[in-house]
């Protein structure tokens, strides 16, 4: 298995500027989640899908992100304008959904974003 | 909503000595527990879960952990550590009690192994 798989894995970008980060979740895979990574906040649960469609995006920041899957083998996590504040480490996980309600999540190795 | 509090940052135990990691949940109905761990620049990798049935469970790389519904404890062991076992542990929770199925992460432990 290819396992989760994001990209880019790293971003450098100015205060300002779009960053768009991806994920493709196990095939098969039909809850996905993203999760952020900072020292000061630990882990936190930005938004999840069920079968493409958001749940629950009470975790997402503020208006400037914004989560996507327009199919069940992609989304997107974006951040328009990004501020330095918003460095850290992004995660997608994913899960069946048919043992969801007690199966593990699968992480991705994350994406480390810096915002100058 | 659920949730996990992980009382310690940091751990620090010498090679060969018996190693724990404490975590209590908070859960409105049956919980489902979960430990990952995470090396440097890594994601997340399952370790262990408690969904049902005997309270200790065992799981990847000769860890295991004790649900205590009583003390709402699922604290993490392994008898003998290894210095490679130094990494940051997460335990996590999932409560289905309101049809979500999110999982919640305490702010993890920091497991520093000696030689």
């Amino acid at each position: 298995d290819a396992g989760v798989i994001q990209s880019p894995r790293h971003e450098v970008t100015e205060m300002g500027q779009e960053v768009t980060l991806r994920c493709k979740p196990i095939s098969g895979h039909n809850s996905l989640f993203w999760y952020r990574q900072t020292m000061m906040r630990g882990l936190e649960l930005l938004i999840y899908f069920n079968n493409n469609v958001p749940i629950d995006d009470s975790g997402m920041p503020e208006d400037r992100f914004s989560a996507k899957m327009p199919n069940a083998s992609f989304s997107t996590l974006k951040i328009q304008p990004s501020e330095p504040r918003d460095s850290a480490v992004y995660f997608c996980a994913s899960s069946p959904l048919r043992t969801a309600n007690t199966g593990e999540l699968f992480f991705g190795e994350g994406s480390r974003l810096t915002v100058l | 909503a659920q949730s996990v509090a992980q009382p310690e940052d940091q751990v620090n135990v010498a090679e060969g000595n018996p190693l724990t990691v404490k975590c209590t949940y908070s859960v409105s109905g049956n919980p489902y527990l979960f430990w990952y761990v995470q090396y440097p620049n890594r994601g997340l990798q399952f370790l262990l879960k408690y969904i049902t049935g005997d309270n200790l469970v065992k799981g990847s790389y000769g860890f295991e952990a004790e649900f205590n519904k009583s003390q709402t404890s699922f604290h993490l062991k392994k008898p003998s550590a290894l210095v490679s076992d130094s990494a940051l542990y997460f335990c996590a929770v999932r409560d289905f009690s309101y049809n979500n199925n999110d999982m919640r992460f305490g702010a993890g432990t920091r497991l520093t192994v000696k030689p």
